[in-house]
């Protein structure tokens, strides 16, 4: 277990619809990123909040947009489902400290189906 | 663009048989590479993490990757798997000036008693 929480574990969609998944981060983090994995695939990076601040986006289309809380805690939301959404969405929370790297820790993950 | 190349997709072992799970990068800059594993039902984990220094890293459960810089790789062994190690691993590598990981595709490997 990592503290990293996610919710919901499950969830299904129909195409067109919006989804919102949430991240609780781990106690002390102030940084999260959130990655899809698709079936078969590795995680690629979405983006990442710090301060509240996108901090980072992967090549992924603007209908992907997320929050990040003055607790840290965090959300995805994402747009217009398409078909190809359809993935387990993973977050990562750290601790952001001047410019070297800090290890992310994952949550379980909200495996999303669009149908 | 940065990419990490996993070379064996499914590797299906015997008790104590010896472990390598290729990892290739395509970066020339300075890097920090992962690896990274998931059992069955449970979150991604960090096995073991290269920033610098000994090339030769050890990690948790017997696991160790040796960083070859002129190879641009980053390989995973362990000397005797066990039927425990029945997992999905991923490599991973970070560069630049935050936290995103490029990840492979993830190599699914099974270990039969």
């Amino acid at each position: 277990e990592t503290g990293v929480t996610q919710s919901p574990t499950h969830l299904i969609k129909t195409r067109g619809q919006q989804v919102t998944l949430r991240c609780s981060s781990q106690s002390g983090h102030n940084t999260v990123s959130w990655y899809q994995q698709a079936l078969g695939q590795g995680p690629q990076f979405i983006f990442q909040y710090y301060r509240e601040e996108e901090n980072g986006r992967g090549n992924f289309p603007p209908r992907f947009s997320g929050l990040q809380f003055p607790n840290y805690s965090s959300e995805l939301n994402v747009n217009a489902l398409e078909l190809d959404d359809s993935a387990l969405y993973l977050c990562a929370s750290s601790m952001t400290s001047g410019r070297s790297y800090n290890e992310q820790f994952f949550g379980p993950g909200t495996r999303l189906t669009v149908l | 663009a940065q990419s990490v190349s996993q070379h064996n997709h499914h590797v299906i072992l015997s008790e104590a048989a010896s472990l390598e799970l290729g990892c290739n990068y395509s970066y020339g800059g300075t890097v920090n590479l992962f690896w990274y594993v998931q059992y069955p039902g449970q979150h991604l984990q960090l096995l073991l993490k290269y920033f610098s220094g000994d090339p030769l890293v050890k990690g948790i459960k017997g696991f160790e990757a040796e960083f070859i810089k002129s190879k641009f790789s980053f390989n995973l062994r362990k000397p005797s798997v066990q039927w425990s190690d029945t997992a999905e691993y991923f490599c991973a590598v970070n560069s630049g000036g935050y936290n995103k990981l490029i990840f492979g595709a993830g190599t699914r490997l099974a270990v039969h008693p």
